[in-house]
C-alpha cells in the first residue's frame, strides 16, 4: 500500500532551519508529485510548494519562496524540505502529500510538527 | 494567483439533514477542483476530486457539482462520523491553493 512517512516533530528556534523527509513506498516514486500543506494552530490548510521527483522541478507560493527548499532523492524515494529563518509565525504541522497532475491529493504523510520558540 | 472562497464558515447540522458546501473560485478551474474532510490529529481524506469523482471507498451520500467557478459539495443525509472540517483544493494550477474550509458542527 502506498505511504508517506515522514520525520518527527521538533522544536526550533527562532532564526534556526528545520528539514522534514516524506518518505514514499507502495508506488513509483517518479509518478506523482509531492507537494507540502501546513496547518498553523486554529488556522486551515494552506498550500506551500510541490515537487516534482521525476525531473526536480519545483513550485514555491510566492510567499514561500526564499524560505522553502524542496529536494528529493530518487534512490531512497525521499522528499525534503527546508524551511529557513524560522519565526514563531511558522509553528505549525507540516504535512507531504501525492498528488497526480492536476490532481487531488489522495495520500498524505501523517504530518510533522515544529515548534518555533526560544 | 487563484483564490478559492468557501462558504460557510461553519455549518451546525442534526443527523439525518443535508448539507451543501459551495466553493468559488477567482478564475475558471474548468473541474480541477477537490474536496477533503479532516478531523483533528488525522491527515485529510480526499472525498472528491475532478469536482464530482467520488474517491474508492467514501460513501455515496457525498458527491460534488460544479465546473468553471462555483462548485459544490453535499452530503445527502448526514451521519455522526461526517462532522469535521472540509475544504476544497483548486489543482488546476500553480500554486495550488485551498478553500478556508467549513467545520461542520453536530446541533
Amino acid at each position: 500500500q502506498v505511504q508517506l512517512v515522514q520525520s518527527g516533530a521538533g522544536v526550533k528556534e527562532p532564526g534556526a532551519s528545520v528539514r522534514i523527509s516524506c518518505t514514499a513506498s507502495g508506488y513509483t516514486f517518479t509518478s506523482f508529485y509531492i507537494h507540502w500543506v501546513r496547518q498553523a494552530p486554529g488556522q486551515g490548510l494552506e498550500w506551500m510548494a510541490m515537487i516534482n521527483p521525476k525531473g526536480g522541478s519545483t513550485f514555491y507560493t510566492q510567499k514561500f519562496q526564499g524560505k522553502v527548499s524542496l529536494t528529493r532523492d530518487t534512490s531512497t524515494g525521499t522528499v525534503y524540505m527546508e524551511l529557513n529563518s524560522l519565526r514563531s509565525e511558522d509553528t505549525a504541522v507540516y504535512s507531504c502529500a501525492r498528488g497526480a497532475t492536476r490532481g487531488g491529493l489522495q495520500d498524505w504523510g501523517q504530518g510533522t510538527l515544529v515548534v518555533v520558540s526560544s | 494567483d487563484i483564490q478559492v472562497t468557501q462558504s460557510p464558515s461553519s455549518l451546525s447540522a442534526s443527523v439525518g439533514d443535508r448539507v451543501t458546501i459551495t466553493c468559488r473560485s477567482s478564475q475558471t478551474i474548468i473541474t480541477f477542483l477537490n474536496w477533503y474532510q479532516h478531523k483533528p490529529g488525522k491527515a485529510p481524506t480526499l472525498l472528491i476530486s475532478g469536482a464530482s469523482t467520488l474517491q474508492a471507498g467514501v460513501p455515496s451520500r457525498f458527491s460534488g457539482s460544479g465546473s468553471g467557478s462555483d462548485f459544490t459539495l453535499t452530503i445527502s443525509s448526514l451521519q455522526p462520523e461526517d462532522f469535521a472540517t472540509y475544504y476544497c483544493h483548486q489543482s488546476y494550477t500553480f500554486p495550488h491553493s485551498f478553500g478556508q474550509g467549513t467545520k461542520l458542527e453536530i446541533k
